[in-house]
């Protein structure tokens, strides 16, 4: 069964960072890459960045460029995603997500393979 | 860096209404948008690909249309299960590959 999972939630003060993980099991990197996606506590989706495991390509949003880092250890199968300078309005779901159903046409692929989330906390 | 605007905001509908939500883009994603349903506490699930395309296991009450800017999924017939939060994504042109701010469609 193809999925991914996702590291705990975290509690931490403004200025710190946080390193999400996610562990594929029968995903590849390699194939589609990882993209992260984050959701406010009830507000909507947000694009953060995509990663590919073939030789660690990147795109972040220029929102997060300064910020985030994303990469992947192919040898463990996980991908992390890195926020740094935290601040409350960071406080979200953190999900990974891949493709699994091969939506793809054109210059990419739809995501449909979600992690479950991981909370972030950010608050003094 | 491609605004995607949805309306209405809130659809406050009875079961067996057609649904018709909204998604406009500030500039043309050519055919590349989808559709994502998403309900309280879960992640969300892909619905509509390539702007008119149901992904596996979608069920046909589920319809897209639309190319260039202007786009529509509509729900014919609601179901009780379809009471939820839809978002439109373009992948048309990145970074970033943008969500619209989403449609809650509501029990009336």
């Amino acid at each position: 069964q193809v999925q991914l999972v996702q590291s705990g939630a975290e509690m931490k003060k403004p200025g710190a960072s946080v390193k999400v993980s996610c562990k594929a099991s029968g995903y590849y990197f390699t194939t589609y890459g990882i993209t992260w996606v984050r959701q406010a506590p009830g507000q909507g989706l947000e694009w953060m960045g995509w990663i590919n495991g073939y030789r660690e390509n990147t795109k972040y949003a220029q929102k997060f460029q300064d910020r985030v880092t994303m990469s992947i250890d192919t040898s463990t199968s996980t991908a992390y995603m890195d926020l740094r300078s935290l601040r409350s309005d960071d406080t979200a779901v953190y999900y990974c997500v891949g493709v699994g159903g091969g939506y793809c046409s054109g210059p990419g692929c739809y995501v449909d393979l979600w992690g479950p989330g991981t909370l972030v906390s950010v608050s003094s | 860096e491609i605004v995607l605007t949805q309306s209405p905001a809130t659809l406050s509908l009875s079961p067996g209404e057609r649904a018709t939500l909204s998604c406009r883009a500030s500039q043309s994603v050519s055919s590349y948008l989808a559709w994502y349903q998403q309900k309280p506490g879960q992640a969300p699930r892909l619905l509509i690909y390539d702007a008119s395309n149901r992904a596996t296991g979608i069920p046909a009450r589920f319809s897209g249309s639309g190319s260039g800017t202007d786009f529509t999924l509509t729900i014919n017939s609601v179901e009780p299960e379809d009471f939820a939060v839809y978002y439109c994504h373009q992948r048309n042109n990145w970074p970033p590959f943008t969500f619209g701010p989403g449609t809650k469609v509501e029990i009336k």
